[in-house]
């Protein structure tokens, strides 16, 4: 199976400030036949199921404020939230659908400095 | 609006066989591009994929799971069923249905998921 290890496990930002969370495959997930990133990532807020913020490792989901922004290919990747909003507070997850083994990262935590 | 909501016993007991149902609305379980995937949430821990299945029928299991896990759809019902044999008290968990598509396997919406507890 495909690990997918974030980095850090957990982040703490002023308001305002720049979020970098990152994701690493531990094989390339891009195909070169369509040069397409299979990656995914998640926001996850308490007691809420994970919402759909990035696919193709950078094409924000309609309606995802584009202070969400993905980048990376092949094994690398980032979720950057440009100017941190307290509703921003959640768990991140990316995800890699390369692999008919779907399969996950262990989340990044993000929090208010 | 596309919905869809799992349902199911809050509480198995251990070596019980879960039986978890996802009914859909918004999106039709015939049309040629679509899936649903069930995807677990243990209490504080990440997110673990389990199993999907397609219009075509096609479906796909967890390699670690897959000896327990079976995977079918009702069309007519617009319902995706999940059955997990020997259930323990490490599946204990937040068990979600979400949609998916052909090559895009991506999980976009979720339903709103539901706890199982397996204890005795």
């Amino acid at each position: 199976d495909i690990v997918m290890t974030q980095s850090p496990d957990s982040l703490a930002v002023s308001l305002g400030e720049r979020a970098t969370i990152n994701c690493k495959s531990s094989q390339s997930v891009l195909y070169s036949s369509n040069n397409k990133n299979y990656l995914a990532w998640y926001q996850q807020k308490p007691g809420q199921p994970p919402k759909l913020l990035i696919y193709w490792a950078s094409t924000r989901e309609s309606g995802v404020p584009d202070r969400f922004s993905g980048s990376g290919s092949g094994t690398d990747f980032t979720l950057t939230i440009s100017s941190l909003q307290a509703e921003d507070v959640a768990v991140y997850y990316c995800q890699q659908y390369y692999s008919t083994q779907v399969t996950f990262g262990q989340g990044t935590r993000l929090e208010i400095k | 609006q596309v919905t869809l909501k799992e349902s199911g016993p809050v509480l198995v007991k251990p070596t019980e066989t879960l039986t978890l149902t996802c009914t859909v609305s918004g999106f039709s379980l015939s049309n040629a591009r679509m899936g649903v995937s069930w995807i677990r949430q243990p209490p504080g821990k990440a997110l673990e994929w389990l199993a999907h299945i397609f219009s075509n029928d096609e479906k796909s299991y967890s390699t670690s799971l897959k000896s327990r896990l079976t995977i079918s759809k009702d069309t007519s019902k617009s319902q995706v069923v999940l059955t997990m044999t020997n259930m323990d008290p490490v599946d204990t968990a937040t068990y979600y249905c979400a949609r998916i598509e052909v090559v895009m396997v991506w999980f976009d919406p979720w339903g709103q998921g539901t706890l199982v507890t397996v204890s005795s």
